[in-house]
């Protein structure tokens, strides 16, 4: 079946500074979306980015994510956080004919000053 | 109105008794999910429906029930609680019919924290 790895499961970086969330995958099917959302806290987890185009850029609130089939990678990254930008935030794939969205552990954020 | 909305946020239990989750979302999305969420684990998906139709996962199919009334509201349904389903449990819907940008984008509620003792 299809998997999801996000390897941090805590970063930490300073207010100002980029960071890159790592997220790797593995599927069967070549007709899928893949999802970076964030969850701050004690609020639902919400979409920040979306994409199903190899080597496409997106960006969204600052972030942005490009997916390279070649490497079965859809990093997620931000040239300078923010304090605001600490929460969980969740990679995830959808095969475009299946119902079961697979999300990653997770990976939190921790901005400070 | 993006809304899905979960009760309650808080719910404790005891073991060996009946749990029942509610989910509502007023998008009129096909598809609505519910999600297993436990400290340093992925969200896992336990069941889902898709219009009417209820699919749950193999692996937590008799451990999870679930009804669908109408198109906006969903339930979870634990038998008989254990130690074990002490867990975040998470509601989610989406448009599911359709390829599209949107498509299977989920929207989360913002998750029932189920304690059983």
């Amino acid at each position: 079946g299809d998997s999801v790895t996000q390897t941090e499961g805590l970063v930490t970086v300073t207010e100002g500074l980029p960071v890159m969330l790592n997220c790797t995958y593995q599927t069967a099917y070549s007709d899928v979306a893949f999802f970076w959302y964030v969850q701050y806290l004690n609020e639902a987890p919400k979409l920040l980015l979306r994409s199903s185009t190899d080597n496409k850029r997106t960006e969204h609130q600052g972030f942005h994510a490009t997916l390279h089939k070649s490497s079965s990678s859809f990093h997620l990254q931000k040239s300078s956080v923010q304090l605001s930008d600490s929460a969980l935030y969740y990679c995830a794939l959808s095969e475009g004919g299946n119902y079961k969205p697979t999300f990653g552990k997770g990976t939190s954020l921790v901005v400070h000053p | 109105d993006t809304t899905v909305k979960q009760n309650p946020r808080y719910k404790l239990a005891r073991v060996g008794k009946p749990v029942n989750l509610i989910c509502s979302q007023t998008m009129n999305h096909d598809t609505m999910y519910w999600y297993q969420k436990k400290p340093n684990q992925a969200p896992k998906l336990l069941l889902f429906y898709y219009d009417k139709i209820l699919n749950r996962e193999a692996d937590t199919f008799e451990k999870f029930q679930s009804s669908r009334p109408n198109n906006s509201f969903c339930s979870l349904y634990i038998g008989s609680a254990g130690l074990e389903y002490s867990a975040m449990y998470l509601c989610a819907s989406s448009r599911s019919r359709d390829w599209g940008p949107s498509q299977n984008t989920l929207y989360f509620g913002a998750g029932t924290r189920l304690s059983v003792l």
